[in-house]
């Protein structure tokens, strides 16, 4: 069982639509991160997350922390070819001082 | 310059080889990682150092042997490895090495182990 999941493993839609991905967890986190890795390349930091009920915006990108800091989504709005990556989330639980990483969504926007 | 730079970028060895991987940060930063990416699993810690002191080695095998000359280089030395190590080897580096820092990743060797 992995400390973060993250859902859907896999998406793949088309240009313009919007889609929102999931990373839960039965632990209370610190903190949560979001990375983006595009393909050949390393992960690279959206955005942090450290308060209960957070959302922060990134132009089309929202990012909210739940209220029980167990989770986080990430909701697009209408989705660019220049989105397609892995979407990793990294977090700190409380009792545990190691960033841990999800499992990933790997998305596709197709032109 | 880009802020962390790995070399080579793609690396196949057979298990009797040795081989060492290489990370560059050119950000002033004091802390610098392994990871290990492989599919269907999430990042791997392997080894953190701050200040070139290794502060974590997370029950990785005596076959990978980090290296940290200086705060801004950092390597991996690959010995006798088994084909189950292919992955991903990302290095990151971050400013203190603090918990929830943000991390700087480099670009990855891909490693293929036959």
């Amino acid at each position: 069982t992995q400390l973060l999941e993250q859902s859907p493993q896999f998406l793949s839609i088309q240009e313009g639509e919007n889609l929102t991905v999931y990373c839960n967890s039965s632990s209370v986190f610190s903190s949560l991160q979001w990375y983006r890795q595009e393909p050949g390349e390393g992960p690279v930091l959206l955005v942090t997350v450290v308060t209960g009920g957070e959302v922060k915006k990134l132009k089309r990108l929202t990012f909210q922390f739940g209220d029980a800091r167990k989770d986080s989504s990430l909701h697009i709005t209408a989705a660019q070819p220049g989105d397609t990556g892995l979407y990793l989330c990294a977090g700190v639980p409380f009792g545990n001082e190691k960033l841990t990483f999800g499992t990933g969504t790997r998305l596709t926007i197709i032109p | 310059e880009t802020g962390v730079t790995q070399t080579p970028r793609h690396l196949v060895m057979g298990m009797t080889n040795k081989k060492s991987l290489k990370c560059e940060q050119h950000l002033g930063h004091n802390a610098m990682y392994w990871y290990k990416q492989s599919a269907k699993k999430p990042l791997e810690l392997m080894f953190v150092y701050s200040l070139e002191e290794r502060v974590e080695n997370n029950s990785v095998p005596s076959r990978f042997s980090p290296e940290c000359p200086n705060s801004s280089h950092l390597f991996l030395h690959l010995h006798t490895l088994q084909p189950e190590d292919s992955a991903l080897y990302l290095c990151a580096s971050s400013q203190d090495g603090t918990v929830n820092e943000k991390l700087f990743f480099g670009s990855g060797t891909q490693l293929s182990v036959l």
